[in-house]
């Protein structure tokens, strides 16, 4: 299976400042259609296990419908980064990323953003 | 609205059967490709099993192979998931969601449920 490794574990950002989360894959994820299979979802604190994780961006870079535009994904081959422009209290929870490149698609260990 | 709700989780003896559902509005579930995520309490997120829109093809995650069997009825928008042989190991919040097209890379998710506990204990 794809190792995926996500830097920090945890951040703790003021609002209003950006904030920068790592994510290395084992091999590259580059398709042979040309697009790379690298996907970050964010999964909001609900009441016990946290609410369902919710797509921000596909493909290393595309922002899924309804995403604000504070968040942008970058990288290629191996490394990916996800950037928060401003962030605000709304992003508050666990990042994840995923490759879906190689079955099973496999996650990184997920990236606690919290508020200072 | 595009919704999925999953339902049928619960407590279980260890050895024990367990059947989630996975109930699909505001889309045709048979345009998709469905899959099962698990997530232990507290714990990161993985993959279990996928199947395609037809219901012909279906993954799994090695360790889970034998035991998890997908299946799906796109007459009733419904996305399945047989568990037996049932572990402590297996205990989590099992979240169903919607792939692309085909079951096939690139492999994604774009719309998850809120997700269905199962706990296994005696």
């Amino acid at each position: 299976d794809i190792l995926m490794t996500q830097t920090p574990l945890s951040l703790y950002v003021t609002p209003g400042q950006p904030a920068s989360i790592s994510c290395k894959s084992s091999q590259g994820l580059l398709h042979s259609d040309g697009k790379t299979s690298l996907y970050w979802y964010l999964q909001k604190p609900g009441q016990s296990a946290g609410q369902s994780p919710q797509l921000l961006v596909y493909e290393v870079s595309s922002r899924f419908s309804g995403v604000s535009d504070r968040f942008s994904g970058s990288g290629s081959g191996t490394d990916f980064t996800l950037n928060i422009s401003r962030v605000e209290a709304e992003d508050v929870g666990v990042y994840y990323c995923m490759q879906g490149l190689d079955f099973p698609p496999t996650f990184g260990q997920g990236t606690k953003v919290e508020i200072k | 609205e595009v919704q999925l709700v999953e339902s049928g989780g619960g407590l279980v003896q260890p050895g024990g059967s367990l059947r989630l559902s996975c109930t699909a509005s505001g889309f045709s579930l048979n345009n998709y490709a469905m899959h099962w995520v698990r997530q232990v309490p507290g714990k990161g997120l993985q993959y279990v099993s996928g199947i395609s829109s037809n219901g012909i093809t279906a993954y799994y995650v090695d360790s889970l192979r034998g035991r998890f069997t997908i299946s799906r009825d796109n007459s009733k928008n419904t996305l399945f998931l047989q568990m037996g042989s049932l572990r402590p190991e297996d205990m989590a919040v099992y979240y169903c969601a919607r792939g692309s097209r085909w079951l096939q890379v690139p492999y994604f998710m774009d719309v998850w449920g809120k997700g269905t506990t199962v706990t296994v204990s005696s």
